[in-house]
């Protein structure tokens, strides 16, 4: 059983497109967590949902939206991709808000050409 | 604001020998300390966590101590094995940042037969 999971694995599309990546935790953990991670490792905080309401929004532009249908689920969609979004994008769950160790899906990995 | 720093790598080491990555950290509460490690292709697994300060961190033979006075929590492994080579995260977090994980820049280890 996949703790977290995201869908696709790989996503490869022109600029301008736009797309999204779906995330599943069965943790039944309360919150879930959007990173990117760049070409050069570094993993970076976009997004947090706890008990489906948004609580951390870090300086993402306006074109990524998350949307969190219920705790098990979180969302991203892209608008209008740009060369600069290509990164691995991570999902990741944990039990709260407070020091929890977090459970990071396999990745979704975001070619934009 | 919350930050890690960690060794630049790559890490090069033959198989049995002693592996050392240095972590420190600048927060201005009492964060949670981790070690994450990223296998090629994988996502984040937790490899390690320290919660207050003294506290030591333990899995698969991996071990880091939670040091409030230096401001560390570095990660060491007696013997590794070529199945060690990945790429390992510092990270931190704290009430203050809602959970959020502040990642060091991710130190790649290269463990050669």
């Amino acid at each position: 059983d996949t703790a977290v999971s995201q869908t696709p694995k790989y996503l490869v599309t022109q600029m301008g497109n736009d797309k999204s990546i779906k995330c599943e935790q069965n943790l039944g953990h309360d919150t879930m967590y959007w990173y990117k991670q760049d070409s050069k490792k570094f993993l970076k905080i976009m997004f947090s949902y706890n008990n489906k309401e948004l609580i951390i929004n870090e300086t993402v532009p306006n074109r990524f939206s998350p949307k969190s249908p219920d705790k098990a689920h979180l969302n991203l969609h892209i608008n209008s991709l740009e060369l600069g979004d290509s990164a691995v994008y991570f999902c990741a769950s944990s039990q709260g808000l407070d020091g929890y160790e977090q459970y990071f899906g396999p990745g979704t990995r975001l070619t934009v050409t | 604001g919350n930050s890690v720093t960690q060794m630049e790598g790559p890490v090069t080491l033959s198989e049995e020998a002693f592996l050392t990555i240095n972590c420190t950290y600048t927060a201005t509460g009492y964060p949670s300390l981790f070690w994450y490690v990223q296998y090629p292709g994988e996502g984040l697994q937790l490899l390690l966590k320290a919660t207050k300060a003294d506290d030591k961190g333990s899995n698969k033979g991996f071990e880091a101590t939670y040091r409030k006075e230096t401001t560390s929590f570095h990660l060491e492994k007696g013997s590794v094995q070529v199945s060690d080579s990945a790429v390992y995260f510092c990270a931190l977090s704290d009430r203050d940042s809602w959970g959020k994980l502040q990642f060091g820049a991710g130190t790649q280890v290269v463990v050669t037969p």
